[in-house]
C-alpha cells in the first residue's frame, strides 16, 4: 500500500532561518501525484503544490521551494527566510489508484513548524 | 464562491447519540471526501463519493455512513456515537480527471466533534 512518512514531528526555528521539511513516500503506481498542504493554527487546510511523477523539476514559489527526487522517493519542502506566519502543520500527501480508476490521497502524519520571532 | 462549507463547526455528543455532518460545495466538483484528523495520525479517509448517488468506503469507515443525494452535498452520519469518534472531521472535494491526472482537493474548515 502507499505510504507517506514525515519523520519530523516538530521543528522549531527562529525567524529568517531556512527550514526543510522532509517527505518520503512508497508507492506501487508508476504514475502518481505528490502534494503539500498547510494547516495554520486556524485549522483549515491550504493547498500548496501538486507535482506529478513525470516531472522531476524543482519548483520555486516565492520563499517556498520543493525538491522532488524519484531516485530517493522524496519530495522535500524548503522555506527560505522563515517568518512567524509560516508556523503551521504541513502535510505531505500521495495519490493512490483505486481499482475503479479513482485516485485518493494518502497523507503523512504532518510536521509542526514553529517559527519564533 | 463559498468553496467547501461544513455544518456544524463544533458539536458535543453523548455516547450513543446520533448526528449528521453536512458538507456542501459550490464548485461543481464530481468527487467528495470525508476525513478525520486525529493527533499524530494525519488525515484518514472515512468515505468518498465519485458522483451523485455513489459512495465508497475509505480507510476507516466503521461507525459512519454517508449519502450523496445531490452533487453538491455529502452527508456523514454517526448512528451511535462513541468516544473513539472524537475527532476533527474534514470534508473535501475535487474535480474529476482522466486516469493519469489527479486534481488537488479543496477542503472545508472542519468540524470539531467531541463524544463524551
Amino acid at each position: 500500500a502507499q505510504k507517506v512518512t514525515q519523520a519530523q514531528t516538530e521543528i522549531s526555528v527562529v525567524e529568517k532561518e531556512d527550514v526543510t521539511l522532509d517527505c518520503v513516500y512508497e508507492t506501487r503506481d508508476t504514475t502518481y501525484y505528490l502534494f503539500w498542504y498547510k494547516q495554520p493554527p486556524s485549522g483549515e487546510l491550504v493547498f500548496l503544490i501538486r507535482r506529478n511523477s513525470f516531472d522531476e523539476q524543482n519548483e520555486i514559489s516565492g520563499r517556498y521551494s520543493w525538491n522532488f527526487q524519484k531516485s530517493t522517493s522524496s519530495f522535500n519542502f524548503t522555506i527560505t527566510a522563515s517568518q512567524v506566519v509560516d508556523s503551521a502543520v504541513y502535510f505531505c500527501a500521495l495519490s493512490e489508484k483505486v481499482n475503479t480508476g479513482f485516485q485518493k490521497l494518502v497523507f503523512g502524519t504532518g510536521t509542526r513548524l514553529l517559527v519564533s520571532p | 464562491n463559498a468553496g467547501v462549507t461544513q455544518t456544524p463547526k463544533f458539536r458535543v455528543l453523548k455516547t450513543g447519540q446520533s448526528m449528521t455532518l453536512l458538507c456542501a460545495q459550490d464548485m461543481n466538483h464530481e468527487y467528495m471526501y470525508w476525513y478525520r484528523q486525529d493527533p499524530g495520525m494525519g488525515l484518514r479517509l472515512i468515505h468518498y463519493s465519485v458522483g451523485e448517488g455513489t459512495t465508497a468506503k475509505g480507510e476507516v469507515p466503521d461507525g459512519y455512513n454517508v449519502s450523496r443525494l445531490k452533487k453538491q452535498n455529502f452527508l456523514l452520519g454517526l448512528e451511535s456515537a462513541a468516544p473513539s469518534q472524537t475527532s476533527v472531521y474534514f470534508c473535501a472535494s475535487s474535480y474529476w480527471g482522466p486516469e493519469y491526472y489527479y486534481n488537488e482537493q479543496f477542503f472545508g474548515p472542519g468540524t470539531r466533534l467531541t463524544v463524551l
